[in-house]
């Protein structure tokens, strides 16, 4: 299947600053999108999802935004805190066919700085 | 409980030896899903079951891996004759349905081959 990437490998902030984590997405059949966030020894935890009708959405502190244009996907941290370090995923999911599973990119570990 | 549910957390055995890995989903989904993932790599698809339909098997690596599922409960993943490749976190997930719903994931069991 075609691959989702992520811009940055890794992002260091300072605590209180906001975070912004890109991804990059490559399956134009693609109509829903979500980011995980997972710490070590654990499973990805749901942070927000999007689907293709919509360009942002909110959540808590968070903010994702869709740029189906570019095929480009965000993730936007208000006021980072230090829980908040982790290792970011976004993933993809087409929108046809019998292959309903999620595709990943790689990850983005975010450290935030003291 | 609460939770997606693996068991074992952690195993480790020798090459050649078959292993056998459990997932209790989320009461009520219907779907479920089993990922692979490799250190500091993102989630490789394995298979997903939903209802009492055929599973999806398209990214099993080889014929030594196989998942069972019964109606909407249980899964098992069996990795037979295992090789030192098949060191992986390996991570199951739930959702409600198919369509445009987050998954939950557990925390995975982390699988050595020595």
């Amino acid at each position: 299947g075609e691959s989702v990437g992520l811009h940055l490998p890794t992002l260091s902030v300072q605590e209180g600053d906001n975070s912004i984590i890109n991804c990059a997405y490559s399956n134009s059949a693609s109509d829903y999108f979500i980011w995980y966030k997972q710490e070590s020894g654990k499973g990805p935890q749901f942070i927000i999802d999007i689907r293709s009708n919509m360009d942002k959405r909110q959540g808590q502190r968070v903010t994702v935004l869709l740029n189906k244009t570019v095929k480009h996907l965000s993730l936007q941290i208000a006021a980072t805190q230090p829980g908040d370090s982790a290792v970011y995923f976004c993933a993809e999911r087409e929108g046809s066919g019998s292959a309903r599973q999620l595709t990943f990119g790689s990850g983005t570990q975010l450290t935030v700085l003291p | 409980g609460a939770g997606v549910s693996q068991s074992p957390s952690n195993k480790v055995t020798e090459k050649g030896k078959d292993v056998e890995l459990r997932c209790d989903p989320i009461s009520g989904h219907t779907a479920l899903y089993w990922y692979r993932q490799r250190l500091g790599q993102g989630l490789e698809f394995l298979i997903y079951f939903q209802g009492n339909s055929a599973p999806d098997k398209s990214g099993l690596p080889s014929d030594r891996f196989s998942a069972e599922r019964t109606g909407e409960s249980v899964s098992t993943l069996t990795i037979q004759r295992t090789q030192q490749e098949d060191s992986a976190v390996y991570l199951c997930a739930s959702s409600p349905t198919v369509s445009n719903q987050p998954q939950h994931f557990g925390d995975g069991t982390r699988l050595s081959i020595l």
